[in-house]
């Protein structure tokens, strides 16, 4: 079946850290993935996403490519800040459905 | 743009009471989708609707749980009789059709569950 595994959290970086956060999925076909951030007290908001192979989703500094050799959608940033602070998860969309599978998330703290 | 709602955002029940939440989705959007997420967990799909009519209902435990969306727009998740592995947050959650399977999904708030 299709799953997603993030690496467990939290994940505490000082100010202007480099962050990565790994991801790797199973899935027949070729999935569409996507990184999505809930900051605190706030509903799940898309962050980036990347439809085929080689693709590179960036947003807010944000970046993550889709390796399908490696089945891997890792986030990385160059220099966290601490409004970073969030859970982050990825998901998959599998090929001809809607519908997102997503992993465990993942607890970011930056902290001042 | 208005983003999606829900209501109420959080509700505490005994084990076996019924509860019903409510979602309006973005306007416009045909998509709509109800995600279980279990403290801890990620979102679980529930049940998805393309305007009024069910499109993927596989995770549902449809001995307890009943969903609608009448006319197309809102839609009501209910639960009747409520467990105690019920307690999670409710998301809803709608996209357009227009972005093919790209297009991407917009959440509430989510409805917070408690069953005591």
């Amino acid at each position: 079946g299709n799953s997603v595994t993030q690496m467990e959290g939290p994940v505490t970086l000082s100010e202007e850290a480099f962050l990565t956060i790994n991801c790797t999925y199973t899935a027949t076909g070729y999935p569409s993935l996507f990184w999505y951030v809930q900051y605190p007290g706030e509903g799940l908001q898309l962050l980036l996403k990347a439809t085929k192979a080689d693709d590179k989703g960036s947003n807010k500094g944000f970046e993550a490519t889709y390796r399908k050799e490696t089945t891997s959608f890792h986030l990385e940033k160059g220099s966290v800040q601490v409004s970073d602070s969030a859970v982050y998860f990825c998901a998959l969309r599998r090929t001809g459905r809607r519908a997102l599978t997503f992993g465990s998330g993942t607890r970011l703290q930056v902290q001042p | 743009e208005a983003g999606v709602a829900q209501s109420p955002r959080y509700k505490i029940i005994e084990k076996r009471q019924s509860v019903a939440f409510w979602c309006n989705p973005i306007s416009g959007h045909a998509t709509l989708y109800w995600y279980q997420q279990i403290l801890g967990q990620g979102p679980k799909l529930l049940i998805q609707f393309q305007n009024n009519g069910v499109v993927d209902d596989s995770q549902l435990p449809k001995d307890r749980f009943s969903a609608e969306r009448l006319k197309g727009v809102d839609s009501t998740l209910k639960i009747q009789p409520a467990k105690l592995e019920d307690s999670a947050v409710y998301l809803c959650a709608s996209g357009s059709q227009s972005g093919g399977y790209g297009d991407t999904q917009y959440f509430g708030p989510g409805t917070r569950l408690t069953v005591l």
